[in-house]
């Protein structure tokens, strides 16, 4: 079944601290995880990514941890900032026949920064 | 780089009437380009694929009829939403994916608010 499960559904967190945001997958063919960035009235934009082959992938404050065997990925971001205030989609990539590879996103987590 | 600009950014139309969007890459070549819906506060749904010079692979669902891809070259996609009504009201993203680029790669668009009185 293409379905990227995602929760929480938003999340409240103080500067400084780590925010966590988690997804689950039921598709064994999905081969490409990446977290996106989306600010209102913007379209998504790429944070980081991991392949099913790695357990772990970190890019400045953000890193994704994942587990092939549970069939789940999570972002942390350490030192939130109100900055980092957005929604938050991850997803999952599949193979869509030619040369196409499609993205199925999950539902979105609204994370709000207090300063 | 990788930039991916949509036009135009906010658009209203009366039921009944067309409304097209144009996704065009600015410093790529977009071999594959695909659109996206996004209801407020919801994921982002796939609607359709596009390939350069290729019809449009639709997504389960998606009304092809109404809503018409065309990929004419490989820097412009446009989505044309035919006899819109307030049902389609949206916020519609494009992507691209380029010839360099790995193949999971999708570059997205700053999107289009569509409202259809």
């Amino acid at each position: 079944q293409q379905q990227v499960k995602q929760s929480p559904q938003s999340l409240i967190v103080q500067k400084g601290g780590i925010s966590i945001i988690n997804c689950a997958y039921e598709n064994t063919a999905f081969d490409y995880f990446p977290w996106y960035q989306q600010f209102p009235g913007k379209g998504p934009a790429l944070l980081i990514a991991i392949r099913p082959d790695v357990s772990e992938k970190k890019e400045g404050r953000f890193t994704i941890s994942f587990n092939k065997s549970a069939k789940q990925f999570s972002l942390h971001i350490m030192d939130s900032q109100p900055g980092d205030s957005a929604t938050y989609f991850c997803a999952a990539s599949t193979y869509s026949g030619g040369s196409n590879y499609k993205l199925t996103f999950g539902k979105g987590t609204l994370l709000t920064v207090n300063p | 780089g990788a930039v991916v600009s949509q036009h135009p950014s906010w658009v209203i139309c009366k039921s009944g009437t067309s409304v097209k969007i144009e996704c065009r890459s600015l410093d790529f070549q977009a071999t594959t380009m695909f659109w996206y819906r996004q209801f407020p506060k919801q994921s982002l749904m796939l609607m359709a694929t596009s390939n350069e010079g290729s019809k449009a692979t639709y997504e389960q669902g998606v009304e092809k009829d109404k809503f018409l891809i065309n990929h004419a070259s490989l820097t412009l996609s446009t989505l044309t939403v035919t006899s819109a009504h307030p049902e389609d009201s949206s916020f519609y993203i494009c992507s691209a994916r380029s010839r360099t680029s790995g193949k999971y790669e999708q570059y997205f668009g700053p999107g289009t608010r569509l409202t259809v009185t």
